[in-house]
């Protein structure tokens, strides 16, 4: 199975700071990661897929980069809807495995 | 709008089986996969598997093959998943979620259902 590591596994983060989480996989996966973000209690919504394609209705200051095994989320000014938890996932082969997650809190 | 509704919270003893249901609508069911992710209190997301609606076949994470199974009724557009011989363990939030893709082969999990709560206790 493909191993998806995140970094960090949390953070502390002011309203208006630029946050940057990245991920790497085990293996080369191209472009085929997807970023969640999940709220205390709710389900995952998707962010980013391929890589750097944002969702449509996800804010524009959300943004995914990378290819092959090393990847990022980055949050270019962090508001305060945004601290929540955020997991990467492969989907470049089966089964699809996800990073540990990221634990956006208010400094 | 596409939208997944899954059945309510459950309470099993260990050793017991529990079927969880995911109601999908606003878009043709048999057209795309759906999968079954679950997390553990205070833990992150773990695949468990998925089923083609169209064809009904499955495939099952490596760690629960023999403990699970997932059926899908096309006539209501919903997915079931069966997981038996529960322990402690499986205390979780089960997700289901519709597998999206795009041309060029690439995929995501979009939308999710808001999950359902299973407790294993004595």
């Amino acid at each position: 199975d493909i191993q998806m590591t995140q970094s960090p596994s949390s953070l502390s983060a002011s309203v208006g700071d630029r946050v940057i989480i990245t991920c790497r996989a085990s293996q080369g996966i191209d472009t085929n990661v997807n970023w969640y973000q999940q709220q205390p209690g709710k389900a995952p919504k998707v962010l980013i897929y391929a890589a750097s394609i944002v969702q449509s209705g996800v804010p524009p200051r959300f943004s995914g980069s990378g290819s092959g095994t090393d990847f990022a989320l980055t949050i270019s000014s962090l508001q305060a809807e945004d601290f929540a938890t955020y997991y990467c996932q492969q989907t470049y082969n089966s089964p699809p495995t996800f990073g540990q997650g990221t634990r956006v809190d208010l400094k | 709008q596409v939208q997944l509704v899954q059945s309510g919270t459950e309470v099993q003893k260990p050793g017991a089986s529990v079927k969880l249901s995911c109601k999908a609508s606003g878009y043709t069911f048999t057209r795309f996969y759906l999968t079954w992710v679950r997390q553990a209190p205070g833990q992150g997301l773990q695949w468990m598997g998925g089923i083609n609606p169209n064809l009904g076949t499955t495939t099952y994470a490596r760690q629960f093959q023999g403990r699970v199974t997932m059926t899908r009724d096309t006539s209501t557009s919903t997915v079931y998943m069966e997981l038996s011989s529960l322990r402690s363990e499986d205390t979780a939030v089960y997700f289901c979620a519709r597998l999206t893709g795009d041309s060029d082969g690439l995929n995501w999990f979009d939308p999710w259902g808001q999950g359902t709560l299973v407790t294993v206790s004595s």
